[in-house]
């Protein structure tokens, strides 16, 4: 079975650096898209970035314009994780991040696959 | 424009039909996805495309697209179906890029 599992919850200090995972299994985790989605207290769903772990190169990865230089996503696929980072945080980064596998379509962009999130809380 | 808009809130009495919108420039040239969300629970694919429902999904659910406007229409609305649904589409601005609509709250009377 395809399975997304996600670091446990983290408290933290505005300042602190933070990398939370993603670790896919039951599939080819090389072969698929992984995207980080941020959902604060209370909102909805956005749609931070993505990267593919099957390549290595500086085109792997994309962020929508309000989340680049914010964060980094990466991936190994030697591990089969992917990443999301944080060199500064800030009291409104307190979110719960979900990763989700990109699907395979025609053209199609679905998320079929969702990690069960991890809650960032960062406060002073 | 790559964002997209949804009706914030709508209630279906049990056994009937809903249908939620969400509406976008890109749409016009490319289709949505559709996530349901429950309470304290992580998103779940309920369709995709032009006609693709996920395995495990009941065929109660149902999607369409006509000009910039895409639905999800839920037929025989049952108790567990109240969620938060939110539709995702491509982001025009950006290679790979994609948008999510803002939700809509679906109750079940």
């Amino acid at each position: 079975d395809v399975q997304l599992v996600q670091s446990g919850a983290e408290m933290k200090k505005p300042g602190d650096s933070l990398k939370i995972f993603c670790k896919g299994s039951g599939y080819t985790f090389a072969n698929y898209w992984i995207a980080w989605v941020r959902q604060m207290p209370g909102r909805g769903l956005e749609w931070m970035g993505i990267v593919y772990p099957g390549d290595s190169g500086e085109f792997n990865t994309r962020y929508r314009p309000s989340f680049r230089g914010q964060v980094t996503i990466s991936a190994d696929k030697s591990t089969g994780a992917a990443y999301l980072q944080w060199s500064s945080l800030k009291a409104s980064d307190t979110a719960m991040y979900y990763c989700a596998r990109r699907g395979l379509g025609f053209g199609d962009l679905f998320l079929d696959y969702w990690g069960q999130g991890t809650l960032v809380t960062v406060s002073s | 424009s790559s964002e997209l808009t949804q009706g914030p809130a709508v209630s279906v009495a049990v056994g009937q039909t809903v249908r939620i919108t969400c509406q976008g420039d890109s749409l016009r040239a490319f289709y949505a996805s559709w996530y349901q969300q429950k309470p304290g629970q992580a998103p779940v694919l309920v369709f995709y495309g032009k006609d693709n429902r996920p395995s495990g999904i009941p065929d109660r659910f149902s999607g369409s697209t006509s000009g910039n406007t895409a639905s999800l229409t839920i037929t025989g609305a049952q108790a567990e179906d109240e969620a938060d649904y939110y539709c995702n589409s491509r982001d025009t601005s950006g290679d790979h890029l994609e948008v999510f609509g803002p939700g809509t709250k679906v109750t079940v009377l």
